[in-house]
């Protein structure tokens, strides 16, 4: 089955630099990945996704570099504001054991943005 | 703009209750996913529908069943409830599934607090 993890589950960044959120999936057919932005008591929104055909995709003030040999993807966040703060999941799609097309989350990881 | 909309937002059952989640996605988009997030814990797929037909299934227990009705909202049910099946449930949806021509971008809604005495 597919399992997804982060590397770190608490990111700290002062306000104005880079944040590089990491995570690692197992399904090497996954073939589609999505970053998620979750604050607290809300839905998680979408950020930023990525097909596996694809090794880099950038959005505004965010990046997602992907590396399918190793099996792992990053989120990279220019200039953090305080804003960002939140816990950001990844989530890997691909086939089951069933055969059938799932997404699946691996556990978040918390940024914290100091001023 | 009209976001997706759940309701209620807060239920609170006895263990062995029925419960039924609403969700109705945003205007003309034409997919729906449900998820389930513990306390603390990653959302879960639970399953989704495209165009009224269930095109993905995750972690859904049997004891679980959801539809897509024709003006493409939906109903996730839930029978039998057990204290575990206390946790956020959020729907998304989004034009196009998972992924395809559409924008695969999921719009969240606010999630149903569910809690089993």
């Amino acid at each position: 089955g597919e399992s997804v993890g982060l590397h770190l589950p608490t990111l700290s960044v002062q306000e104005g630099d880079n944040s590089i959120i990491n995570c690692a999936y197992s399904n090497s057919a996954s073939d589609y990945f999505i970053w998620y932005k979750q604050e607290s008591g809300k839905g998680p929104q979408f950020i930023i996704d990525i097909r596996s055909n694809m090794d880099k995709r950038q959005g505004q003030r965010v990046t997602v570099l992907l590396n399918k040999t190793v099996k792992h993807l990053s989120l990279q966040i220019a200039a953090t504001q305080p804003g960002d703060s939140a816990v950001y999941f990844c989530a890997a799609l691909g086939e089951t054991d069933t055969g059938r097309r799932a997404l699946t989350f691996g556990s978040g990881t918390r940024l914290q943005v100091q001023p | 703009a009209a976001g997706v909309i759940q309701s209620p937002r807060h239920l609170i059952k006895e263990k062995r209750e029925t419960a039924t989640l609403k969700c109705y996605p945003i205007p003309r988009h034409d997919t729906v996913y449900w998820y389930q997030q513990g306390p603390g814990q990653d959302p879960q797929f639970l399953i989704s529908f495209y165009e009224k037909m269930q095109s993905d299934k995750g972690s859904i227990p049997d004891r679980f069943s959801a539809q897509q009705f024709s003006d493409y909202h939906s109903e996730l049910n839930m029978s039998s409830l057990e204290l575990g099946d206390s946790a956020l449930y959020f729907c998304a949806s989004s034009l196009g599934g998972f992924p395809s021509g559409g924008t695969n971008e999921q719009y969240f809604g606010p999630g149903t607090r569910l809690t089993v005495t």
